[in-house]
């Protein structure tokens, strides 16, 4: 069975900390791992990340993808209190000839940044 | 403005009644997926379509169905099998089946079972 699992599940921080979230996976035919932002109702996209070792940043967000672990990490330097969210790792693939586009989510982990 | 709608944004419904969940979209994606969360977990795939007229279940398909007969529709129909159907139900899309990070995703819909 597929399975994405993060953690922490949550954490808070003040504003300012930097705060590194993980992700780690069992997916079969891996294609590739995507980050989302969960603020009260649609998930908004982050990152997707399909090789190894090659850091996607945007701003003080940044991820990285380690094949050979199976997981990812997604830091968050300077926190500010509208980094508060859900973030949701999510991983495409799965048995089965139609996993294009087949999403994986691991629980998410809530992240408070207090001021 | 391009975008997914979900209608209704809340709904409440009775045990043992059958409830449809719309998701319509004017983005021209061929592919679509019905998303369900349930409180501290993450989202989990119900149902997803990548053409018209077809569509594969996904990890927690029983006690749903879905139909695709038009691209920009991709209905969801909450049977009375579901044993707890409580929760916030997610519609998205992407441009073609392979194009992930094109995914878009409507404001959702919370379903309560009374």
């Amino acid at each position: 069975e597929d399975k994405v699992v993060q953690s922490p599940l949550s954490l808070v921080v003040h504003e300012g900390d930097t705060v590194t979230l993980n992700c780690s996976y069992e997916v079969t035919n891996f294609r590739s791992l995507l980050w989302y932002k969960q603020e009260k109702k649609a998930p908004t996209f982050l990152f997707m990340l399909t090789s190894s070792g090659i850091e996607k940043k945007s701003g003080r967000l940044s991820s990285i993808l380690d094949k050979k672990e199976l997981s990812s990490i997604l830091n968050i330097t300077a926190t500010q209190t509208g980094d508060s969210a859900i973030y949701l790792c999510a991983v495409e693939g799965g048995a089965g000839g139609t996993s294009y586009g087949k999403l994986t989510f691991g629980q998410g982990t809530i992240l408070t940044v207090h001021p | 403005d391009g975008g997914i709608t979900q209608s209704p944004k809340y709904l409440f419904r009775k045990e043992g009644q059958n409830v449809t969940l719309s998701c319509e979209q004017n983005l021209n994606h061929d592919a679509m997926y019905w998303y369900r969360q349930d409180p501290g977990q993450g989202l989990r795939l119900i149902y997803y379509s990548q053409i018209v007229n077809d569509f594969q279940k996904g990890d927690i398909a029983e006690g749903y169905s879905v139909s695709r007969e038009k691209k920009e529709s991709f209905p969801l129909t909450v049977t009375s099998a579901q044993k707890n159907p409580t929760a916030f139900y997610l519609c998205a899309s992407t441009l073609f089946p392979g194009a992930i990070d094109t995914q878009y995703f409507g404001p959702g819909t919370r379903l309560t079972v009374l």
